[in-house]
């Protein structure tokens, strides 16, 4: 079985400060990690994904997230708040079985409020 | 990019209705897609697993009696909600399983249900 915990519901930063959204997972099977964004009624969009390799994985809008296994985290982070970085965040866990790619399971999401 | 849609984007519909939504992988063939569900201000949770040409594969606590899957080719799945009650209202969301990678799933806009 896999979880994913986000720690804080509602994250609220300045405009230009760092942004740290937390993801910590469990799970019985090397990891294939996510972070989606969503905005309002709207689906998921990739901001970046951990499969294997280099742990610190870049993705879109300035955004990484480093793998650390003796932590069982993927925390999310930039290193500079815009604020068209208002949104959902949603920390996804995976695995892969004989066709590929499980179903994803979610946290709970982190709201992200950037202050002006 | 791989585009997935879904259609309606909307519905509304009485009590004791079904409403069949569909979701459609635009420029890639998908044996296999997903079918999650978010109420309001909540998580995505992973209804059932959607596999071209044979029965989709439920994950505990969802009814398959009540969400009818049908993977009838490569690039639509249907998810019909029969005798729909308020408490069915929520965001459906597809996701279509990467044909060229294993880890990735591409995901649709979503479709708002309200049961009234």
């Amino acid at each position: 079985a896999q979880s994913v915990t986000q720690l804080g519901s509602h994250v609220s930063v300045s405009e230009g400060a760092l942004v740290l959204l937390r993801c910590n997972y469990s799970s019985s099977v090397p990891p294939y990690l996510f972070w989606y964004v969503q905005y309002p009624n709207q689906g998921l969009q990739l901001l970046l994904k951990y499969t294997t390799g280099a742990t610190l994985v870049k993705g879109i809008n300035g955004f990484e997230a480093e793998f650390k296994k003796s932590e069982t985290s993927f925390h999310l982070t930039k290193p500079s708040a815009h604020m068209s970085d208002a949104a959902e965040y949603f920390c996804a866990v995976s695995s892969v079985s004989g066709g590929g790619a499980d179903g994803l399971t979610f946290g709970k999401g982190t709201h992200l409020i950037i202050q002006p | 990019g791989a585009v997935v849609s879904q259609h309606p984007s909307r519905v509304i519909c009485k009590s004791g209705t079904s409403v069949k939504i569909e979701c459609r992988s635009l420029d890639f063939q998908a044996t296999t897609m997903f079918w999650y569900r978010q109420f309001p201000k909540q998580s995505l949770m992973l209804m059932a697993t959607s596999n071209e040409g044979s029965k989709a594969t439920y994950e505990q606590g969802v009814e398959k009696d009540k969400f009818l899957i049908n993977h009838a080719s490569l690039t639509l799945s249907t998810l019909t909600v029969t005798s729909a009650h308020p408490e069915d209202s929520s965001f459906y969301i597809c996701s279509a399983r990467d044909p060229t990678g294993v880890v990735e799933q591409f995901f649709g806009p979503g479709t708002r249900l309200t049961v009234l």
